[in-house]
């Protein structure tokens, strides 16, 4: 089965730092990357997502990056703020498995 | 209105009992999930339901048994508590075609079992 792994485990920036959170996935069918936030005691959110048909995608601050063939998708957050201070999780899903698996998390702290 | 909604918030109970946890969502979304976060915070896949039957079931010990009496409710029923089920559950749905719009999740529900 799919197999997803995070680095780092924690991240901690200074306030107007780039922060980068790396995942690399297993299963080659692998199509659809998505990034969560979780602040603490919430609900994780959808921030931005990745399709295997394309390499890179921004959403003003954040953007996602994706390399089919190293098996490995990124986070860039730019001009970090402290209300990024969050745990950020990676996953991947694959055709025909209807389920997303999950990386373990990266902790950000930004620091004002 | 609360998308995806669980009750409820904080669950604390003693060892051996049994305890329910409610999911429903206002979506039209059909599919359902129960995912369990541990204290480190991973997240892993219990049980997914598509239009009430039964996808995914993964390892999980058969003290936890899940029903989804119709594609907008799946609940969670836990048999015999032990304190490693201590964990933040979360409910989650999303539509057929999971890479469109991927997970909404809900609040989630934070049992202590003491």
């Amino acid at each position: 089965g799919e197999n997803v792994e995070q680095h780092p485990s924690t991240l901690s920036v200074q306030e107007g730092d780039s922060a980068v959170i790396k995942c690399t996935y297993s299963d080659s069918a692998s199509n659809y990357f998505p990034w969560y936030k979780q602040e603490l005691g919430k609900r994780p959110q959808l921030i931005i997502d990745i399709r295997s048909n394309v390499g890179e995608k921004k959403d003003q601050r954040i953007a996602v990056t994706l390399n089919k063939t190293a098996k490995h998708f990124s986070l860039h957050i730019t001009e970090t703020q402290p209300e990024d201070s969050a745990v950020y999780f990676c996953a991947a899903s694959t055709p025909g498995f209807q389920k997303l698996v999950f990386g373990t998390g990266t902790r950000l702290l930004v620091s004002p | 209105d609360t998308a995806v909604s669980q009750t409820p918030k904080y669950l604390v109970t003693q060892m051996g009992n049994d305890k329910s946890i409610k999911c429903e969502q206002n979506l039209g979304h059909d599919t359902m999930y129960w995912y369990k976060q541990d204290s480190k915070k991973f997240l892993k896949i219990m049980f997914s339901y598509n239009n009430k039957e039964l996808i995914i079931n993964e390892t999980v010990p058969n003290r936890f048994s899940p029903k989804s009496p119709d594609k907008a409710h799946l609940n969670l029923h836990i048999n015999s508590l032990e304190l490693g089920d201590s964990a933040v559950y979360f409910c989650a749905s999303s539509t057929g075609t999971l890479q469109n719009y991927g997970y909404t999740f809900g609040s989630g529900t934070r049992l202590t079992v003491v």
